[in-house]
């Protein structure tokens, strides 16, 4: 069955701070796809990544990496130098290429406090 | 700014009713889901609706209904209100499927409060 962990459920780090936040998947399509989502108090989802299993580079964007192991089934979100407008809730998804739909399944989240 | 709306932004309702909630999607995204998602919870998919016609649902029982227009606007609509459907509900939209070609737009979501 599908499944996303996200086993940290909250991260508390002082400004500056690298942190790394898990995401270990389960899915028995060979054709799937993964995504990290930020969630600030207002609510909106704001997609950040996405991968598909075929890819397994690792990727950079400015201060945000993404290390993608399909081994160990993780696709893990590492923010370097910290900021405190990086505070919110993160949350790692799968989609699975054999669902026509595509649909979303998302892990329960992890809270980055991020305190100046 | 995804460009997708949903109304209204928060919602007192009372055990038992019957709510309608509205999103409006982009021009052209002829896709759309909709999600639950409980307090301290991951969103939860509920159905999607491809070129008006749904196209997969969640774990969801049938009192949980939609409908998607030509004008890229669409409801989801919850009848029997229950306490448990207290959540924040967010639609999104995609101009097509596959998550290789397309990214899914989310709104800002409608906060359901069931009393």
């Amino acid at each position: 069955a599908q499944k996303v962990t996200q086993a940290q459920t909250e991260i508390s780090v002082v400004e500056k701070e690298d942190v790394t936040l898990d995401c270990v998947y389960e899915t028995r399509d060979t054709t799937y796809y993964l995504f990290w989502y930020k969630q600030p108090p207002s609510g909106e989802l704001v997609f950040l990544i996405r991968r598909n299993s075929f890819d397994e580079q690792n990727e950079i964007s400015g201060r945000y990496s993404w290390n993608f192991q399909k081994s160990t089934s993780s696709f893990n979100f590492t923010i370097t130098a910290s900021q405190v407008v990086d505070s919110a809730v993160y949350f790692c998804a799968l989609s699975e290429g054999g669902d026509s739909s595509y649909k979303l399944i998302f892990g329960s989240g992890t809270r980055l406090l991020v305190r100046p | 700014e995804t460009g997708v709306t949903q109304s209204p932004t928060h919602l007192i309702k009372t055990r038992g009713q019957q709510v309608t909630l509205r999103c409006s999607s982009q021009s052209g995204h002829n896709t759309v889901s909709w999600y639950q998602q409980a307090l301290g919870q991951g969103p939860q998919f509920i159905f999607q609706y491809y070129r008006e016609e749904e196209n997969g649902r969640g774990n969801f029982p049938p009192r949980f209904s939609g409908l998607q227009f030509p004008n890229y606007s669409s409801e989801l609509n919850v009848n029997a209100l229950e306490l448990d459907d207290s959540a924040l509900y967010l639609c999104a939209s995609s101009p097509g499927q596959s998550p290789l070609t397309y990214e899914q737009y989310f709104g800002p979501g409608t906060r359901l409060t069931v009393t």
